[in-house]
């Protein structure tokens, strides 16, 4: 069975600092890998796709960058933290013959201050 | 592109009743279909996923209609308990390009 890790859980940060959050699957070789971002009380907005390691798409630009150096790893960063980047970051994976069923981690709660 | 407008936004039904969330899209080229729900903290549970050439489907006292003509899709939870109190997203995509657009989510409450 396939299963998505997501990495903290949390995180307390201030402004103009760096991030990373991570991400990894097991049990899935070559999946579509997916960083969504979701604001307070609001709806999912997807930031990132990589559909291989080493590529990565941008969807949306937040001040933020995404990365993929292994087939089982999808990273998010920035060098400097805004307020508005406090929210709910989710990462999810589809198999590469069904890219539309996304099945999502647990999430990263983001607050920055 | 494509828009997703979910209705309501908040919704209370008392346990046993059935509650009704409609999400209304744009693009008629749409052909995937999603329903997730969103526990408070954690990330999103696949509920079900319908393809275009399905206009009804049920599972597990959840019901999902399709209506392509009015590009409208709706979740209808069947006698609904406490432990389906929670937000609720739709989803679609017109397949091929890796996105989906959601919806703005419905919280669902069940009162025991």
């Amino acid at each position: 069975a396939q299963t998505i890790h997501q990495w903290p859980v949390a995180e307390i940060k201030a402004v103009g600092s760096p991030l990373s959050l991570g991400c990894t699957i097991k049990g899935k070789s070559s999946p579509n890998l997916y960083w969504y971002w979701q604001a307070t009380g609001g709806t999912l907005q997807q930031l990132f796709y990589s559909i291989t390691v080493g590529q990565v798409e941008s969807v949306v630009q937040l001040n933020l960058s995404a990365s993929r150096p292994k087939d089982d790893q999808f990273i998010l960063s920035t060098e400097k933290l805004l307020l508005s980047h406090s929210g709910f970051y989710l990462c999810a994976w589809s198999p590469t013959t069904s890219a539309e069923t996304l099945y999502f981690g647990s999430g990263t709660r983001l607050t920055v201050l | 592109g494509e828009q997703v407008e979910q209705r309501p936004p908040h919704l209370s039904v008392p346990e046993g009743d059935s509650a009704v969330i409609i999400c209304t899209y744009t693009d008629s080229a749409t052909a995937y279909f999603y329903w997730y729900k969103q526990e408070p903290g954690a990330g999103l549970q696949l509920l079900m996923s319908v393809f275009s050439n399905v206009d009804r489907k049920e599972e597990q006292g959840l019901t999902v209609l399709l209506n392509k003509k009015d590009k409208q899709l709706s979740l209808n939870l069947t006698a609904a308990h406490p432990g389906d109190s929670a937000v609720y997203f739709c989803a679609v995509s017109a397949g091929g390009n890796n996105k989906l657009t959601f919806g703005q989510g419905t919280v669902l409450s069940v009162i025991p």
